[in-house]
C-alpha cells in the first residue's frame, strides 16, 4: 500500500523563478492538503484540494496556487519566489469519506525548497 | 490564532524513562492529534483524541485532553532511542479541513 509520495525531494531555485511540486496521495484518499514548514517551526496550512477544487486556504499570498487531478494527485505552484519561501513543503492526504475532522493526515516526506 | 503551543521546547531523557510533553491551544476544537517527525522527514500520525474524550491510550502512548483548560498532554512510557524526534500537537478548525500545528517539542532519548 503506497503512502504519500512527493517529488522532487530537493530543489534549488533562484529568486523570481517559479516552481512546481508534485504529490500523489495515499491509496484510497481523495483529499490533499499542502503545508509549509520553515526550519524549526511547525507546519503551516497552505490550502486543501478535494474534487479538483480548492476547498480552503490558509494565510498565503496568491503566488501560491495549486491543482488537483482526476486521479487525486496534486501540484503546488509558487511564482515569483522569495528567499522566505525556502522551506520544507509537505503534502498530506486524507479521506473525506470518514469525515474530515476525524480523519488523520498522512504526510509525505516533503520537498526541501531552497531559494537563493 | 488557534495555533497550539508545545511545552517544553526541548526534552532530553535517558532510555527507559518516561517523557511528558504538553500542548495548549486557544479555541474550541473537534479533535486534537499528536504527530511525530524525524529529522527532515514527514510527520507521522500517533494518536487522535476527540473533544468529548478525556484520555486515550495506544501502546506506550497516553494522551489526555482537558477542554476546560484547552490543554493536552502526551506521555511516552519506557522511552527508547528510536523515540528521538520532534512531537507536534495539531488542532482543527471548525470545518475540520485545516489543522494548526504548534512549534513542537524536540525529544532526545539517550541510550
Amino acid at each position: 500500500d503506497a503512502g504519500v509520495t512527493q517529488s522532487p525531494t530537493h530543489l534549488i531555485k533562484t529568486r523570481g523563478q517559479q516552481v512546481t511540486l508534485r504529490c500523489s496521495p495515499k491509496s484510497g484518499h481523495d483529499t490533499v492538503s499542502w503545508y509549509q514548514q520553515a526550519l524549526g517551526q511547525g507546519p503551516q496550512f497552505i490550502f486543501q484540494y478535494y474534487e479538483e477544487e480548492e476547498r480552503q486556504r490558509g494565510n498565503f499570498p496568491d503566488r501560491f496556487s495549486g491543482h488537483q487531478f482526476p486521479n487525486y494527485s496534486s501540484e503546488l505552484n509558487v511564482n515569483a519566489l522569495l528567499l522566505g519561501d525556502s522551506a520544507l513543503y509537505l503534502c498530506a492526504s486524507s479521506s473525506r469519506g470518514h469525515g474530515s475532522y476525524n480523519s488523520p493526515l498522512h504526510f509525505g516526506n516533503g520537498t526541501r525548497l531552497t531559494v537563493t | 490564532s488557534q495555533q497550539g503551543e508545545e511545552d517544553p521546547q526541548a526534552l532530553s531523557i535517558q532510555e527507559g524513562e518516561n517523557a511528558t510533553m504538553n500542548c495548549s491551544y486557544k479555541t474550541s476544537i473537534n479533535n486534537l492529534q499528536w504527530y511525530r517527525q524525524n529529522s527532515g522527514r514527514g510527520l507521522v500520525h500517533l494518536i487522535l483524541i476527540r473533544s468529548n474524550e478525556r484520555e486515550k491510550h495506544s501502546g506506550r502512548l497516553r494522551v489526555t485532553l482537558d477542554t476546560s483548560k484547552k490543554s493536552s498532554s502526551l506521555l511516552i512510557t519506557a522511552s527508547r532511542a528510536a523515540d528521538t524526534a520532534s512531537y507536534f500537537c495539531a488542532t482543527d478548525d471548525y470545518t475540520g479541513n485545516q489543522f494548526y500545528f504548534g512549534t513542537g517539542t524536540s525529544l532526545t532519548v539517550i541510550p
